[in-house]
Parts: C-alpha cells; sequence; structure tokens
C-alpha cells in the first residue's frame, strides 16, 4: 500500500459548486498534514495545511482530517475555473527524527464555467 | 526575495553523460529537498537534508547523489544518465519540523 493514496480523477465540478478532494494515507505516525495545488507547468504552491483532529477553513478552502479513519480532504466552496489544477495531498513522516514530506500522486480537477 | 532557485531550468542530456543540478535558498531554512516528478507519479522523494552536514535517501535515490554544500546550497548529481531520468526535478526548502515546503521553479530533464 502507498504510504499517501489520491483518486486520480480527472475531477469535473460545475462553476459554483463544491470540490470534494480526498486522500487517505498509512502511516499512523504522520502528524503535519498538507494539500498543494499545482498548475500545469508550475511548482506546487501550498493551500492549507492541518494538524489536528477536525476542520481547518481559510476563505473558500477547507481542511478536514480525521485521524482514526486516516483520511485528509479539501473542500473547494464557490468553485471558480481558476481553481482547475492538480492538487497535492501531502504529510509529514518522521524518519528517526527527520521529517520527510510525502506526496500523494495528485487529483486533477476542472471546473466546468 | 528570491526564495527557492533551482538551475538550469532546461537540459538535454545524452545516455551516460553526468551533470548537477544546483539549488539555494534564502530563506535560512535548515531542511532541504529534491523532489523528482513524472506524469501520474506525483512528487518522489530522492535526497533530502534535515540539515547542513546530513543528507538521507529518498524513496527514489538510485542514480543520484547529493551535497549538501552549505546551509544555503543543496545540489543533485547524475553520474551517467539514463533515460529513466528524463523528468521534471523540484528543488524545496523548509524549516526543520512541521511545516510549509517551499519550491523552486523545477528543473525540466531530457536523457536521449
Amino acid at each position: 500500500q502507498k504510504e499517501v493514496e489520491q483518486n486520480s480523477g480527472p475531477l469535473s465540478v460545475p462553476e459554483g459548486a463544491i470540490a470534494s478532494l480526498n486522500c487517505t494515507y498509512s502511516d499512523r505516525g504522520s502528524q503535519s498534514f498538507f494539500w498543494y495545488r499545482q498548475y500545469s507547468g508550475k511548482s506546487p504552491e501550498l493551500i492549507m495545511s492541518i494538524y489536528s483532529n477536525g476542520d481547518k477553513e481559510d476563505g473558500r478552502f477547507t481542511a478536514q482530517l480525521n485521524k482514526a479513519s486516516q483520511y485528509v480532504s479539501l473542500l473547494i466552496r464557490d468553485s471558480q475555473p481558476s481553481d482547475s489544477a492538480t492538487y497535492l495531498c501531502a504529510l509529514s513522516i518522521s524518519n528517526f527524527g527527520n521529517e520527510k514530506l510525502t506526496f500523494g500522486t495528485g487529483t486533477r480537477l476542472t471546473i466546468i464555467p | 526575495n528570491a526564495g527557492v532557485t533551482q538551475t538550469p531550468k532546461f537540459q538535454v542530456l545524452k545516455t551516460g553523460q553526468s551533470m548537477t543540478l544546483q539549488c539555494a535558498q534564502d530563506m535560512n531554512h535548515n531542511s532541504m529537498y529534491w523532489y523528482r516528478q513524472d506524469p501520474g507519479m506525483g512528487l518522489r522523494l530522492i535526497y533530502y537534508s534535515a540539515s547542513e552536514g546530513t543528507t538521507d535517501k529518498g524513496e527514489v535515490p538510485n542514480g543520484y547523489n547529493v551535497s549538501r554544500l552549505n546551509k544555503r546550497e543543496f545540489s543533485l548529481r547524475l553520474e551517467s544518465a539514463a533515460p529513466s531520468q528524463t523528468s521534471v526535478y523540484f528543488c524545496a526548502s523548509r524549516r526543520s519540523g512541521a511545516g510549509e515546503l517551499f519550491f523552486g521553479e523545477g528543473s525540466r530533464l531530457t536523457v536521449l
């Protein structure tokens, strides 16, 4: 089992609707969770970080973490065409005191005008 | 503030040639990383350096070597390039422990 699993998509959502992106992970020792957005040909940029169970909201974005079920999700409300991108889930795994960040394969999101 | 700077941005090599990808950050970060990104594979960790003077293997280290030259610079070397190393390479840095990764713009490498 891969450490971080994401549905590769593509996921198509009408403009103005809610886009829901999901990620599951296998290492229960994971402590920090991140969502990155990557436009085609560009480098990833951080959208949200979440460290404890529950929801974290930032504008139109909400990250949800459930450590017992080992999943983290990202909701995008009022989706805009500019939200069309690949969304990467990432988590920090401690390796003998060293933190390394492991990424999922990403979900390609398309917002349909 | 430049952030993370990678050079070169584009490179074409022939099989068996060697090259070094350079990375420098000006954010006084302790940890630095090299990832490769291939279609459908996401970002895969090649090597990382948790602090100056230390390096550790990631998920796909074979065929690569790294040097943490000082706190600012972390280079990735391909000693004998292979077509399987055709990819986009990203350097990133972060403060120690949990925190955001800051990425460079990427280096697109093609091995013929």
